[in-house]
């Protein structure tokens, strides 16, 4: 079945560092969609891309796909406190709203 | 709107115990999953729903039942728990044509 792997799974960055995370699926995907959980908390939508070689940019936040749709990143430029939780991607299997979640990397960061 | 609303938030449930995870969303939105997360291991899903009546089994699916008689509500039951179904579990619902999946506040589950 479809798997879908994220690198690495942990982060630690000192404040005003920058940070990314790669997903990697191993079939072609028809969009990708990251989302962010805080510590504690439940996850929340942050984006989906659907073009290949699509970027698309949230303030600080840049998300690149993949020429190939097949893999994907999210660049963080000079990470705040804020920032701090776990980003996963996830990709969308056929038509049936079911989402196939990467194991998610865990954002420290240090003030 | 409450969005998707999971109860309990915590629960402790003895080896070989029956329970229920309740999940009921107010979007009517057709699409509703369950998640589990375990450290390391991301979110795994255990079962979906396209629709009322209709379930389909995720990554994960073994000592878990669902149904879905009702689009708001998705119950998901384990029929007798084990230390390893200790987890944090998420409940998810995507509108038809949407993209974005709306996330319960989870609940978690540790099983002794």
């Amino acid at each position: 079945g479809q798997q879908v792997m994220q690198i690495p799974q942990y982060q630690h960055v000192q404040e005003g560092e920058d940070f990314t995370t790669y997903c990697n699926s191993s079939t072609t995907l028809s969009n990708i969609q990251w989302y962010k959980q805080r510590p504690g908390g439940h996850p929340v939508f942050l984006i989906q891309l659907v073009k290949s070689g699509e970027v698309k940019k949230q303030k600080r936040l840049t998300f690149q796909f993949g020429e190939a749709k097949k893999n994907s990143s999210l660049h963080i430029t000079a990470t705040q406190t804020t920032d701090v939780g776990t980003y996963f991607c996830a990709g969308k299997s056929g038509n049936t709203g079911k989402l196939i979640f990467g194991q998610g990397t865990t954002l420290q960061v240090k003030p | 709107n409450a969005g998707v609303t999971q109860t309990p938030k915590f629960q402790v449930l003895k080896t070989g115990q029956s329970m229920t995870l309740q999940c009921a969303q107010d979007m009517n939105h057709e699409y509703m999953s369950w998640y589990r997360q375990d450290p390391g291991m991301g979110l795994r899903l255990i079962h979906y729903s396209v629709g009322a009546g209709i379930t389909d089994q995720g990554e994960v699916p073994n000592g878990y039942n669902v149904s879905r008689s009702t689009t708001e509500d998705f119950p998901l039951r384990l029929l007798s728990a084990a230390p390893s179904q200790t987890s944090v579990y998420f409940c998810a619902s995507v509108r038809q044509g949407a993209t974005e999946a709306f996330f319960g506040q989870g609940t978690r589950l540790t099983v002794v």
